[in-house]
Order: structure tokens, then sequence, then C-alpha cells
């Protein structure tokens, strides 16, 4: 199986700041990559796939680089909402797998 | 405006079968376009996928599972379920149904479903 690596597990910000998340997988997945928003006791939102494409209806705030093994997510101006817990997920190969996680809270 | 439901019983006992039914409402389950998944998420932990479906039938189901899984389609009434059987306490998650365009990762997912496995 595909491990994909999250870091920072948890992330303290302020609103109107800038965050990057990163994302690592065990081997190249060029860029079958989706990154996801949660928040408490709701259902994951897609937020990106392909690496780097927004899903429909998602803010310019969110983007999304990297290729390969290496990839980042990046919100810029965070607002209250934007605070919850953001997870990657590989598609390249079965059996699909996520990142544990990286919990954005408000400093 | 697409959405999925999923349905099926909250509290399973142990060694018995878990069902659940994920309802597609505004498109078409079986669309060439897209594959039906399931992914389920223990209470305070992360996400873990259990398999997809084809319009056509053909499933991918994850390896540590894939001995007590089913995933089949229903064409008529616009829906495809999960099955695990010989359910324990660590089956305890709730369950989402997702669509996956081809090539595209996840686009939408339900709202979850927590089903617990106790007795």
């Amino acid at each position: 199986d595909i491990q994909m690596t999250q870091s920072p597990s948890s992330l303290s910000a302020s609103v109107g700041d800038r965050v990057t998340i990163t994302c690592r997988a065990s081997q190249g997945i060029s860029n079958y990559l989706a990154w996801f928003q949660q928040k408490p006791g709701k259902a994951p939102k897609s937020l990106i796939y392909a690496a780097t494409s927004l899903q429909s209806a998602v803010p310019s705030k969110f983007s999304g680089s990297g290729s390969g093994t290496d990839f980042t997510l990046t919100i810029s101006s965070l607002q209250p909402e934007d605070f919850a817990t953001y997870y990657c997920q590989q598609y390249h190969s079965y059996p699909y797998t996520f990142g544990q996680g990286t919990k954005l809270e408000i400093k | 405006q697409l959405q999925l439901q999923e349905s099926g019983p909250g509290l399973v006992k142990p060694s018995e079968t878990l069902s659940l039914t994920c309802t597609v409402s505004g498109a078409s389950i079986s669309s060439s376009s897209y594959y039906w998944g399931w992914i389920r998420q223990p209470p305070g932990k992360g996400l873990e996928w259990i398999g997809s479906i084809y319009y056509t039938g053909s499933t991918y189901y994850n390896p540590s599972l894939k001995s007590r899984v089913i995933i089949s389609v229903d064409m008529p009434n616009n829906q495809f379920s999960l099955e695990l059987s010989s359910a324990t306490a660590p089956d305890t998650a709730v369950y989402y149904c997702v669509r996956i365009p081809m090539g595209l990762g996840i686009d939408y997912w339900g709202q979850g479903a927590l089903v617990t496995v106790s007795s």
C-alpha cells in the first residue's frame, strides 16, 4: 500500500493568516492526489483533485501544488470557517489511501 | 443537485453482517463516467477506503477487508450497497458513500451513517 504522511498533524493559526499543509507519498503517484476538508460531525468535503484542480464551487483561497511524492495544500486569508481537519488522499493505486489528517485550529 | 444518502441499521451485533445502502439522486448510477464507493471513519480516527464499484458490477475491495466485503449495484433503484460480514467492534465507524469520477478522485460524499457493532 502507498503510505501518505501529512505534516504537521496539527497547526495553530490566526484569522487572516496563510498556511501550508504538506503531504508526502511513500512512492510516486504522479498527480493523483486529492485534498478534503472535514468539520466536526460532518462528512468530508472535496476541495482539490489532480493535485492542483479546484472542485466546483471551492473558493480560490485554496490551492494545491506538487507532483510525484511531495504535495502541498495552501489556504490563504484564513477565515473562521476554514478551521477544520484536512486530509490528503492518493488515487494512483489501489487501495486508495489517506493521510492521517492535519487539524487546523484557531490561535 | 447530486445527493447520496446512506441508510441501514445503526446497531449490529458482533459476528453479524453490517449492511448499508446508498441511494443516489440527481445522477444515474449507470453512468459510464463514475465509480461509486464506500469509505469509513472510526470515531475520532482517520479515513479508510473500503471499496468501489462500476455500473457493470466490476469491483475493487481493500485487501484488508476483502474477505468480508461485498459491494453491489442496483440500477433500477439507483442504489449501491455494502455488506461487511462477521462484524466486530473495530468495524464501528461512520460509513460514507461517495461518487468517484474516473481519474478525478472523489467529488461527492454522503452525509455518513454511524454503525455501532455491539451486543
